[in-house]
Order: C-alpha cells, then sequence, then structure tokens
C-alpha cells in the first residue's frame, strides 16, 4: 500500500509569507529526501535526512522517524520557490527502495 | 561538472520497438537506480545496481533490462515497447547501499509510445 502520504497536493502562496508541506509515512522510515522539480524537469535535492532537523536559507525541513512524518517548511516565500515539491524516504524493511510522495505544486504569487 | 547524465531527453517510438536509454554519473558513487515517473506523476524504483550487480528488481516486465559496463554507467533497455511504457524514466545514483544514502537524479528521458 501507499506509505507515503504527501500534503497538500497544491499550494498558493504570496510572496514574502510561508507555509509547510509534510509527508506521513505508514511505516517507519530510515530516511527522508526533499526534492524540488526545476522548471527544466530535474529533481534537485534540498535535504536529507536521518533525524532531526536542517535549515538551508529559507527552507527548513524536520523528520521524526518515530511519529513517522516529515516536514518542509518554506518561509519568506520567493517566486523562485515556485515548483513541485517531493518527499521521498527509505522504508527500515525495504533497503535502497526510496518511496516517493505524490508531490506538492507550490505557486509563489507576487 | 559531477552529476547525473542521461540521454536522450525525449524518445518518440512506436508499439514493439526496441529502446536504450543511458545513464551516466560521474560521482564517484557505488549504486545507480532506475525510476519511473507514471502518468500519475509518482515515481516508482524499477532496478538497482551496485557494483554491476543487481539488488533490487521490482515487479517489472521482463522486456525491461538494465545494462551495466561499470559502476558509473546503468543503461536500460526495453525489448519491445508497449503503449503502457510511456513515461519519464529516471535515473539516480548514491554512494552507498544497505544504509542510508542520498540519492541523486537525472533530468530523466520522456519515452512516448505510439
Amino acid at each position: 500500500g501507499d506509505q507515503v502520504e504527501q500534503s497538500p497536493s497544491a499550494l498558493s502562496l504570496h510572496e514574502g509569507t510561508g507555509s509547510a508541506l509534510r509527508c506521513n509515512f505508514t511505516t517507519t522510515m530510515r530516511a527522508v529526501q526533499w526534492f524540488r522539480k526545476n522548471s527544466r524537469g530535474s529533481l534537485i535535492n534540498l535535504f536529507y535526512l536521518a533525524s532531526g532537523t536542517k535549515e538551508n536559507g529559507r527552507l527548513k525541513s524536520a523528520f521524526d522517524s518515530k511519529e513517522r512524518y516529515s516536514t518542509l517548511h518554506i518561509r519568506d516565500a520567493q517566486l523562485e520557490d515556485s515548483g513541485t515539491y517531493f518527499c521521498a524516504a527509505e522504508p527500515n524493511s525495504a533497503g535502497n527502495k526510496l518511496t516517493f510522495g505524490i508531490g506538492t505544486r507550490v505557486l509563489v504569487r507576487p | 561538472e559531477t552529476a547525473v547524465f542521461q540521454t536522450p531527453n525525449y524518445h518518440v517510438t512506436q508499439v514493439g520497438n526496441e529502446v536504450s536509454f543511458n545513464c551516466k554519473q560521474t560521482l564517484g558513487h557505488d549504486t545507480m537506480y532506475w525510476y519511473k515517473q507514471d502518468s500519475k506523476k509518482l515515481l516508482k524504483i524499477m532496478f538497482s545496481y551496485n557494483n554491476k550487480q543487481l539488488i533490487v528488481n521490482e515487479t517489472v516486465p521482463r522486456r525491461f533490462s538494465p545494462q551495466s559496463s561499470d559502476k558509473a554507467h546503468l543503461n536500460l533497455r526495453i525489448k519491445s515497447v508497449e503503449p503502457e511504457d510511456s513515461a519519464v524514466y529516471l535515473c539516480a545514483s548514491s554512494s552507498g547501499l544497505g544504509g542510508s544514502y542520498e540519492q541523486y537524479f537525472g533530468p530523466g528521458t520522456r519515452l512516448t509510445v505510439l
């Protein structure tokens, strides 16, 4: 069954505001990655977490393996943050099988 | 430049033809993967290779076969394409296996089967 439930499916933000994306997992995950698909369709690595939180500029991610979720926070959103964001996680029981969420389409408006 | 490279970017073909997609990584990684992104935009793993050994072979049709000449290259051949093979195929690599290693993706190859 579906192991990675990503929400929301779409998000609209005004420039300068913030919001959060979330992935819930139906099983224990070893690690999580967050990606953004750029205008050329390439997956750009944002974060890799085995636990805890990481911050990079206006993005911050958290991963709680025990509670089975991960979040990606965007603050002070800029137009270039628009794109589709994916979380992907590796189940403890499944070796290197990275399981992807369905993606969140983020639109930042002026 | 160190990255994951894929060719071609796009390929249009007819049912029954054979196609081959190339993937090369210059990151010095030991493990490479092929994913399929279907019409619902969901990425699903197809294969992974570690030092030329097949590690994961999800339940993909037998007409799909990965081919690796060395740990930096992992090609994907589809022997006789079907309409449901239309998708974006993404190659990825990571530095290790058996634990948690960050995966890096190529730009993808979009296959359209007429």
